[in-house]
């Protein structure tokens, strides 16, 4: 079983609809966790960080931790045709970065 | 941009032969990552250095190795190459400390061998 697991899809929705993407865990030392996004080709970048459990909210962008589930999840409101690409969900157990694991990434597709 | 800078970008490789790919971290980050992504894969943990040591590995043979320099820039080295190695070599820099878990990546060198 792999540590974070994550639909790999593709998604693809209508512009405006409103995105859901999940990733599962088994680690429960996992405390930082992040989701990032990736275009074709480029590095990942950050899109939002959150520590421990609770919301955390970014414009258009939520993201949610329920460790008692081992869940997480990120929502996009009004999703737009930019917002195309590679979504990873990552999490580590220690600070500074340390020994983060990401999960395989889910690909969206935003239709105009 | 995130201001870490990677080097090279693409290269070509055959079995057998030896790399090394080079990174940048960003200005005030004194650690350095790096990762593996296959085509269609999230990136998988190969080290990561601070403060010029290994602090932590992941599931790579020892023909993986690094260096982080005072100046933190870092390489990673791969020796005896074999055809599974070809994938997007990711470097990360971030902050150690409290709460910082986030990782801030280059562009990636992409290594195909042959």
């Amino acid at each position: 079983q792999k540590e974070v697991e994550q639909d790999p899809g593709p998604l693809s929705v209508p512009e405006g609809a409103i995105v859901s993407l999940n990733c599962t865990y088994s680690n429960s030392a996992f405390q930082y966790f992040m989701w990032y996004r990736q275009y074709s080709r480029k590095g990942p970048e950050l899109l939002m960080y959150t520590y421990s459990s609770g919301n955390k909210e970014d414009g258009r962008f939520t993201a949610q931790v329920d460790k008692s589930s081992k869940y997480i999840s990120l929502f996009i409101r009004d999703s737009q045709p930019s917002d195309s690409a590679t979504y990873l969900c990552a999490m580590s157990a220690g600070t500074g970065g340390f020994k983060t694991i990401f999960g395989a990434g889910t690909r969206l597709f935003v239709k105009a | 941009e995130t201001g870490v800078t990677q080097s090279p970008t693409h290269l070509i490789k055959t079995r057998g032969q030896q790399v090394t790919l080079r990174c940048s971290s960003q200005s005030g980050h004194n650690t350095v990552s790096w990762y593996q992504q296959a085509l269609g894969q999230g990136p998988q943990f190969i080290f990561q250095y601070y403060r010029e040591e290994e602090n932590g590995r992941g599931n790579f043979p020892p023909r993986f190795s690094g260096l982080q320099f005072p100046n933190y820039s870092s390489e990673l080295n791969v020796n005896a190459l074999e055809l599974d190695d070809s994938a997007l070599y990711l470097c990360a820099s971030s902050r150690a400390g409290p709460n910082t878990g986030e990782l801030f990546f280059g562009e990636g060198s992409r290594l195909t061998v042959l």
